[in-house]
């Protein structure tokens, strides 16, 4: 199946910085991407879905200035946590599908597990 | 909009024994169903997906999930369940768009025991 690749599958910041989490689709165009966020035991949150060249659709109670997202590319989507806080600290996932085929499921990264200290 | 319930937190099981992980939805419309299974610290992969024709669907490692439409269910089921299948399940539900988002149960830990 189709490949996405999430980058650093793990990252440990203080808190006030910034931490850009990277999200490839490897052997296919995503002209949509999604953002998740998932706590410890529980399901995924979804947290805004991309399209390229577009601004993002953040769900309802997400921070858009603290979660910047971009998708400049069919093949890129990256997160940025800013000015993270303890309370940041979770495990992220990105989702693409592809806009070309059709009836296709989403693909998933592998996740990141983001600390903040 | 469209939900996922997924009614059990936890399944228990001994290693060989038959298993269902049970998953209603709901929706105005026809949407697409899913299954993804996830281990431990790692992203999601796909099990097992009904998007139309045969109400029955497989996967290549034996788990069968069934369509119905009236009970709005789409219960996952394994005849005879191994310890490697020890992760957590998530029934999920998307519209008919490669660009909607994908609506995920709360999961299932199947815990296999020996």
């Amino acid at each position: 199946g189709a490949v996405v690749s999430q980058h650093p599958s793990r990252v440990i910041c203080k808190s006030g910085t910034s931490v850009k989490i990277e999200c490839r689709s490897l052997d296919f165009q995503a002209t949509t991407m999604f953002w998740y966020r998932q706590f410890p035991k529980q399901s995924l949150m979804l947290m805004a879905t991309s399209n390229e060249g577009s601004k993002a659709t953040y769900e309802q109670g997400v921070e858009k200035d603290k979660f910047l997202i971009n998708h400049a590319s069919l093949t890129l989507s990256t997160l940025t946590v800013t000015s993270a806080h303890p309370e940041d600290s979770s495990f992220y996932i990105c989702s693409a599908r592809s806009g070309i085929v059709r009836n296709t499921e989403a693909f998933f990264g592998q996740g990141t597990r983001l600390t903040v200290v | 909009a469209q939900s996922v319930t997924q009614l059990d937190s936890q399944v228990p099981v001994f290693e060989e024994a038959p298993v269902e992980l049970r998953c209603n939805y709901s929706s105005s419309v026809s949407v697409y169903l899913f299954w993804y299974v996830q281990y431990p610290n790692q992203g999601l992969q796909l099990l097992l997906k009904y998007l139309s024709g045969s109400t029955l669907v497989k996967s290549i490692n034996g788990f069968e999930a069934e369509f119905n439409k009236s009970q709005t269910s789409f219960h996952l089921r394994k005849p005879s369940v191994h310890i490697s299948d020890t992760a957590e399940y998530f029934c999920a539900v998307s519209l008919y768009s490669s660009a909607s988002k994908i609506i995920f149960g709360s999961g299932t830990r199947l815990s296999i025991r020996p």
